[in-house]
């Protein structure tokens, strides 16, 4: 069964630093990119960041580009999300999600979803 | 600009069939779109992948009530034999190089 469980969440004051982390079980980690979505109270997904399953490629979205670091420990089948100088609209729930992959291909559709880790940014 | 754009609510009665409508933005008619269900005070649970020729592949165990069609740069999710708990928001997603882009949600409300 997959399964993907986010941990770190919590109160921080604004200019704080956070670190998130997503473990990731049965399935093969290596084998998938994977992303970071929040989700603010009260509204819609928001992706925030993606890596490759070979920490090659990262991307990030523009309201966290420069604040937020991704990665990933193949090894350790987990994900990372390094926050920095956080803001009060970082507030959000915050979910990995891994991306459907078949054959060797991924796509950019996420397959499957942790339950999600709550961070608040408030002084 | 990769958008996609869902109505904010739609509701339909208990046994009855509804169809939520997700639409790809301009130049971007051709691009797969899948479907995500977010129960109350629970995370997101993808449901299915629809591809611009109308094919579609479903997540692991999600029942045949919930199936996908496209009409140009509309993508549609059908849920049929309404339940209670498809009482839910439902995302629309999709994708391209350094980028995923969610719509905004369609609140179902089951009557």
């Amino acid at each position: 069964e997959v399964q993907l469980v986010e941990s770190g969440g919590g109160l921080v004051q604004p200019g704080g630093s956070l670190r998130l982390s997503c473990a990731a079980s049965g399935f093969t980690f290596s084998s998938h990119s994977m992303n970071w979505v929040r989700q603010a109270p009260g509204k819609g997904l928001e992706w925030i960041s993606y890596i490759s399953s070979s920490s090659w490629t990262i991307y990030y979205a523009d309201s966290v580009k420069g604040r937020l670091t991704i990665s990933r420990d193949n090894a350790k089948n987990s994900l990372y999300l390094q926050m920095n100088s956080l803001r009060d609209e970082d507030t959000a729930v915050y979910y990995c999600t891994r991306d459907l992959c078949s054959g060797g291909t991924c796509s950019g559709i996420s397959d499957y979803w942790g339950q999600g880790t709550l961070v608040t940014v408030s002084s | 600009q990769l958008v996609l754009t869902q109505s904010p609510s739609a509701s339909a009665s208990l046994g009855a069939s509804v169809k939520l409508t997700c639409t790809l933005g301009t130049g971007h008619s051709n691009y797969a779109v899948a479907w995500h269900q977010q129960q109350s005070q629970k995370g997101p649970r993808y449901l299915l992948k629809i591809n611009s020729d109308g094919s579609h592949s479903k997540g692991d165990g999600i029942p045949d009530r919930f199936s996908g069609s496209t009409s140009g740069a509309e993508r549609y999710l059908t849920i049929s034999s309404l339940q209670s708990e498809d009482e839910a928001d439902y995302y629309c997603q999709t994708w391209a190089p350094g980028i995923r882009v969610f719509g905004g949600g369609t609140k179902l409300t089951v009557l």
